[in-house]
């Protein structure tokens, strides 16, 4: 079966902190993707990043960094220096390559509060 | 281009009314996504399709739900004698089902149903 965790719930930080998202995830399949989306408060899933499970190689784009570690199903994401602009809710998702659908697994959510 | 597109926004019915809402996906896509979010949670997959054709239903959609996607472009979700416990951001999303965006959706920002 697959799953997603996101053990947090909700984060408060003041701007400029640096925040990390944590993620843990289930899965019997060898090849899978990892996501993580941004949900504002308009509603609109934005993609922020997918990795595939062969690819463990940590990435960094602009203040978003993500740590992905098979050996503990983890794929943590760090905001650094955050802005009010960050706030939103968070979401580690899973999509597992067998399934021909390609329907993603989210995670419950993290939400993220940035505080001027 | 234009990323997905959902209406109505925002939708308020009586229970027992039927409501419909559709998607117009990104133009190149061929497979089309239904989530249904619930507050506090990460959408839940209800179906997609590839092109014209639906290949997958969830158990989440009962038999008052039907999607339709006649010509392989938008979509419609139809909701037939609502209940309230069908109150929930709809979200619809797109992907291709080749190439390096494989699997990557992109997400409308919903319609939110109230069902009084």
């Amino acid at each position: 079966a697959q799953k997603v965790t996101q053990a947090q719930t909700e984060i408060s930080v003041v701007e400029k902190e640096d925040v990390t998202l944590d993620c843990v995830y289930e899965t019997r399949d060898t090849t899978y993707y990892l996501f993580w989306y941004k949900q504002p408060p308009s509603g609109e899933l934005v993609f922020l990043i997918r990795r595939n499970s062969f690819d463990e190689q940590n990435e960094i784009s602009g203040r978003y960094s993500w740590n992905f570690q098979k050996s503990t199903s983890s794929f943590n994401f760090t905001i650094t220096a955050s802005q009010v602009v960050d706030s939103a809710v968070y979401f580690c998702a899973l999509s597992e390559a067998g399934n021909r659908d390609d329907k993603i697994i989210f995670g419950k959510g993290t939400r993220l509060h940035i505080l001027p | 281009d234009t990323g997905v597109s959902q209406d109505p926004r925002h939708k308020i019915t009586k229970r027992g009314q039927n409501v419909t809402f559709r998607c117009d996906p990104i133009s190149e896509h061929n497979r089309l996504y239904w989530y249904r979010q619930t507050l506090g949670q990460g959408p839940e997959f209800l179906t997609y399709f590839q092109n014209e054709a639906q290949l997958e239903k969830s158990r989440l959609l009962s038999d008052r739900f039907s999607a339709e996607r006649p010509k392989g472009s938008f979509s419609t979700l139809e909701i037939q004698r609502t209940e309230q416990g069908d109150s929930a951001m709809y979200l619809c999303a797109s992907s291709l089902n080749s190439g390096l965006a494989k699997n990557i959706q992109y997400f409308g920002a919903g319609t939110r149903l109230s069902v009084l």
